[in-house]
């Protein structure tokens, strides 16, 4: 039962330099989240993926890029690293069975602390 | 502009004591509130959640109340244990859980409870 794969769990980055993280589900969900957890801020959407080959803006977007890969794959992608990125990030996926049957499962997070 | 507010912050209950974190939310389009649980380390997991026809909805120690008119709902914790510290993070979604862009997270609350 893998549910929603992380990759890295921590990163070290440089101001300036670039990463991706990576998510995978595995349970056939059509829709795809990533979001930043702060101390005192919550969750916060960055980008979501509705169903395969579409990607829109959340709440705070911008420093990012996604690619919904393939059905499976969402990734997110820091073109140039700032402090202000610093934060746990998380992917999540969304079963949907119908009206007021929501869920949300979500990775396990990446940690990650721009210098 | 915040849409689910979340208070308080932080909370610290005895064990066996009843803990209560409220939020209230400000889009009248809400129709689903969930609650989610998150454990240090951990991503968020679905805790329990409520549709707006319903005024309480319980689950084993857990209640949610909804009160549709003061748009604010609560989730109640009975005979609190030590096991329940994590932080809790109320949220609400659109179209009946099926919004597109999913969930909007209050702030959170960290809870503590003390043997």
């Amino acid at each position: 039962n893998a549910g929603v794969t992380q990759t890295p769990k921590f990163q070290v980055l440089k101001t300036g330099q670039s990463m991706t993280l990576q998510c995978a589900q595995d349970m056939n969900h059509n829709s795809m989240y990533w979001y930043r957890q702060d101390p005192g801020m919550g969750l916060r959407l960055i980008y979501y993926s509705a169903s395969e080959g579409t990607t829109d803006k959340g709440e705070v977007p911008n420093g990012y890029n996604v690619s919904r890969l393939n059905k499976r794959e969402f990734s997110l992608r820091l073109e140039s690293a700032a402090p202000s990125q610093t934060s746990v990030y998380f992917c999540a996926s969304r079963e949907l069975s119908g009206p007021f049957n929501e869920k949300l499962f979500f990775g396990s997070g990446t940690q990650l602390s721009v210098l | 502009q915040q849409q689910v507010k979340q208070s308080p912050q932080s909370l610290i209950v005895q064990k066996g004591g009843i803990s209560i974190i409220n939020c209230a939310y400000e889009n009248t389009a809400f129709d689903y509130f969930p609650w989610y649980q998150q454990f240090p380390g951990k991503g968020p997991a679905l805790l329990i959640a409520i549709r707006p026809d319903v005024s309480e909805k319980k689950e084993g120690r857990f209640t949610i109340s909804f009160n549709k008119s003061a748009k604010q709902f609560s989730l109640h914790i009975m005979d609190s244990q030590p096991g329940d510290s994590a932080t809790y993070f109320c949220a609400a979604s659109l179209d009946s859980g099926g919004g597109a862009d999913g969930l909007t997270f209050g702030k959170g609350t960290h809870l503590i409870i003390q043997p």
